[in-house]
């Protein structure tokens, strides 16, 4: 069964970036039959799609994060990982990362998240 | 960006009884809608995708409708369980962006 778990840290200072890895079990991270994502959730609130990525490195970001976010894929330890860049204390939330379903006839399109990873919450504090 | 609205923003129901959560597209997103549950603490689990196609395991009790602008999840009887927050999912304007709706908490009554 395919199990995600990210890691990272738990605090991050204002201004600073963010560096986030999932590690992929149960399965491999270079299949052309999915993306890999990111969606985070402030505490209290709903859900926000941050971004994906496939294993062939293309990736794909919300408009509104996008100049702050990086991710990339290594195939070799089966992870991949986020940067977010100039965090501020509204970027405070529990991130998780998620397989996610796509389709590729008759263009690629990412569909919905499934499994996710159980979630790691960042706080952006000094 | 398509705006996802759900509502209520919480629904009270007995066990048993049955539960419509509505979410409404700020413009047609087809059938590419999706439903997930959370409960408290937990990661997000995906019960409905294809606006009507129950994911692996999901109970029968949990079906899916509509398509274009408004969708509806129903639970025909809601489970001691079933307690938990709903959120629905667009994907079909990939690859601008994805959203979310802003949830709905199905709470005992």
């Amino acid at each position: 069964q395919l199990q995600l778990q990210e890691s990272g840290p738990g605090l991050v200072k204002p201004s600073e970036t963010l560096s986030l890895t999932c590690t992929v079990s149960g399965g491999s991270i270079r299949t052309s039959s999915y993306y890999w994502g990111w969606i985070r959730q402030p505490p209290g609130k709903g859900l926000e799609w941050i971004g994906s990525i496939y294993y062939s490195g293309s990736t794909f970001y919300n408009p509104s994060l996008k100049s702050r976010v990086t991710t990339s894929v290594d195939t070799s330890k089966n992870q991949f990982s986020l940067k977010l860049t100039s965090l501020t204390a509204a970027d405070t939330a529990v991130y998780y990362c998620a397989r996610q379903d796509i389709v590729l006839i008759p263009a690629a399109m990412g569909r919905w998240f499934d499994p996710w990873g159980q979630g790691t919450l960042v706080t952006v504090s000094s | 960006e398509i705006v996802m609205t759900q509502s209520p923003a919480t629904l009270s129901v007995s066990p048993g009884e049955r539960a419509t959560l509505s979410c409404r597209a700020s413009q047609s997103v087809s059938s590419n809608l999706a439903w997930y549950q959370q409960k408290p603490g937990q990661t997000p689990r995906l019960l409905i995708y294809g606006a009507s196609t129950r994911a692996t395991g999901i109970p029968a009790r949990f079906s899916g409708s509509g398509s274009g602008t408004e969708f509806t999840l129903t639970i025909s009887s809601l489970q001691s369980e079933d307690f938990a927050v709903y959120y629905c999912q667009q994907y079909n304007n990939w690859p601008r962006a994805l959203t979310f709706g802003g949830g709905t908490k199905v709470e005992i009554k």
